[in-house]
């Protein structure tokens, strides 16, 4: 069974600084990978997925990830964060597209700090 | 616009009874299905439902159940039999290409 572990349950950093959220998989077969915010009271919004093809794949509101097979990752990153990114990001993973479960991480909650 | 609508967005349940939590999509998608969000636990599926009148477990279905007469459609309802059902309550629907619309969910507390 799929299993994703998300590094650290709380990130803060400075407003225009790096935003980097680690999330690694355990799977011998690349799977399917989302990423998704959630803001208080409020469901998920997918940021970005990534499927097959191109490693770096580019997501909504600046943010971006990397595929990195060798390393069962794919971290989250944003060149500048913006007090708008305070939020709870899951990352989750399907053995394939059309696959009926989604593998949750345990989230990581992200603050800006001004 | 197009999109899924649960309700209500908060629902207080005392000891013994049993709620419904509504879902509700007119993205014409076949595929729902309910989560459970729990502090520190991320997501964990409860029930999902690839097409009418036709259910399945997920990980957690204990002491919840589900109908799917419709579509657009997918109460679940959380039973006396769920000793813990405080919790945050998801639930999504599936476009097989586009992946996966999530309600902004349901806060459920026994009181």
């Amino acid at each position: 069974a799929q299993s994703v572990t998300q590094l650290g349950s709380h990130v803060s950093v400075s407003e225009g600084a790096l935003v980097l959220l680690r999330c690694n998989y355990s799977s011998s077969v690349p799977p399917y990978l989302f990423w998704y915010v959630q803001y208080p009271n409020q469901g998920l919004q997918l940021l970005l997925k990534y499927t097959t093809g191109a490693t770096l794949v580019k997501g909504i509101n600046g943010f971006e990830a990397e595929f990195k097979k060798s390393e069962t990752s794919c971290h989250l990153t944003k060149p500048s964060a913006h007090m708008s990114d305070a939020a709870e990001y899951f990352c989750a993973v399907s053995d394939d597209f059309g696959s009926e479960k989604l593998t949750f991480g345990t989230g990581t909650r992200l603050t800006i700090i001004p | 616009d197009g999109g899924i609508t649960q309700s209500p967005k908060y629902l207080f349940r005392k000891e013994g009874q049993n709620v419904t939590l509504s879902c509700e999509q007119n993205l014409n998608h076949d595929a729902m299905y309910w989560y459970r969000q729990d502090p520190g636990q991320g997501l964990r599926l409860i029930y999902y439902s690839q097409i009418v009148n036709d259910f399945q477990k997920g990980d957690i279905a204990e002491g919840y159940s589900v109908s799917r007469e419709k579509k657009e459609s997918f109460p679940l309802t959380v039973t006396s039999a769920q000793k813990n059902p405080t919790a945050f309550y998801l639930c999504a629907s599936k476009n097989p290409f586009y992946g996966y619309t999530f309600g902004s969910g349901t806060r459920l507390t026994v009181v």
